[in-house]
C-alpha cells in the first residue's frame, strides 16, 4: 500500500514570498491533517479535514495560511506571505475513518522542510 | 483538556542495554496513547498504541509500553537497544468528545552508543 505522499521535500524562499505544499493521502482515507513541526518541538495540528470539509482549523494562522482539499482527496497548504518564523517541517497525515475517533491511527508523510530567509 | 509531557529531551544508552523513554499524560477523558518514531528526514512511524484494551502494549522492533492510569504514565521500553533505534521518539495523547486530535509531546532524542 502506498503511503502518504508530499511534495516538494525541500523549499527555500525569502520572506514575504508565497509557497504551496501538496499532499496525497493514502487511498480511501477520509481524514487528512496538516501539521507544523518547528525544530526541537513536537508537531502541532494546523488543520483537519474530513472528506473535503474542515473539522478543526483553530490553530491555523488564517491571515497568511490557507488550505483546501479538493474532491476529498489531495490537499494543498499555502502560505502567503511567508515570515521567518514559518521555517519548519510541514507534515501531512491521513487516517481511515470519516469520523476520526480517539483511537484512529494517523499515517504521516515524509514532510516538506521549509526555510524562510 | 489534554497534554503530554516527555520527561527527558535526550537519552543515551549503550548498544545492547535497556531503553526507557518516559511519558506522562493528562486527559479529561479516557485517552488513547501512541508512540511514534521519527528517523532523520523521514516521516513519523507508529511504534505502538494503547486503546483501552490490554495495558501492556507490544509494538514493532521489540518496543513495548505499559499504560498506568494511577500514575498517568505510558513509558516506552525495549530490552536491548540497537544502533538503528537512534531517532526521535514522540508520545501522543488523543482523547475528547466529538472532535479528536493528537497532542504531541516535545520528543525524546535517543542516542545509541557503540
Amino acid at each position: 500500500e502506498a503511503g502518504v505522499a508530499q511534495s516538494p521535500r525541500y523549499k527555500i524562499i525569502e520572506k514575504r514570498q508565497s509557497v504551496a505544499f501538496w499532499c496525497n493521502p493514502i487511498s480511501g482515507h477520509a481524514t487528512l491533517y496538516w501539521y507544523q513541526q518547528i525544530l526541537g518541538q513536537g508537531p502541532k495540528l494546523l488543520i483537519q479535514f474530513q472528506n473535503n470539509g474542515v473539522v478543526d482549523d483553530s490553530q491555523l494562522p488564517k491571515d497568511r495560511f490557507s488550505a483546501e482539499r479538493l474532491k476529498g482527496v489531495d490537499s494543498t497548504l499555502k502560505i502567503q506571505p511567508a515570515k521567518l518564523e514559518d521555517s519548519a517541517v510541514y507534515l501531512c497525515a491521513s487516517s481511515l475513518g470519516a469520523r476520526a475517533g480517539a483511537q484512529e491511527t494517523q499515517y504521516f508523510g515524509p514532510g516538506t522542510r521549509l526555510l524562510v530567509l | 483538556a489534554q497534554s503530554v509531557t516527555q520527561l527527558d529531551s535526550h537519552v543515551s544508552v549503550s548498544e545492547g542495554t535497556p531503553v526507557l523513554l518516559r511519558c506522562n499524560y493528562s486527559s479529561s477523558y479516557s485517552p488513547s496513547l501512541f508512540w511514534y518514531v521519527q528517523h532523520p528526514n523521514k516521516g513519523l512511524q507508529l511504534l505502538l498504541k494503547y486503546t483501552s484494551a490490554a495495558t501492556l502494549v507490544k509494538g514493532i522492533n521489540g518496543f513495548e509500553a505499559e499504560f498506568k492510569k494511577s500514575e498517568t504514565s505510558f513509558h516506552l521500553t525495549k530490552p536491548s537497544a540497537h544502533m538503528s533505534d537512534a531517532a526521535e521518539y514522540f508520545c501522543v495523547v488523543s482523547s475528547g468528545s466529538g472532535t479528536y486530535k493528537y497532542i504531541f509531546g516535545t520528543g525524546t532524542r535517543l542516542k545509541v552508543l557503540a
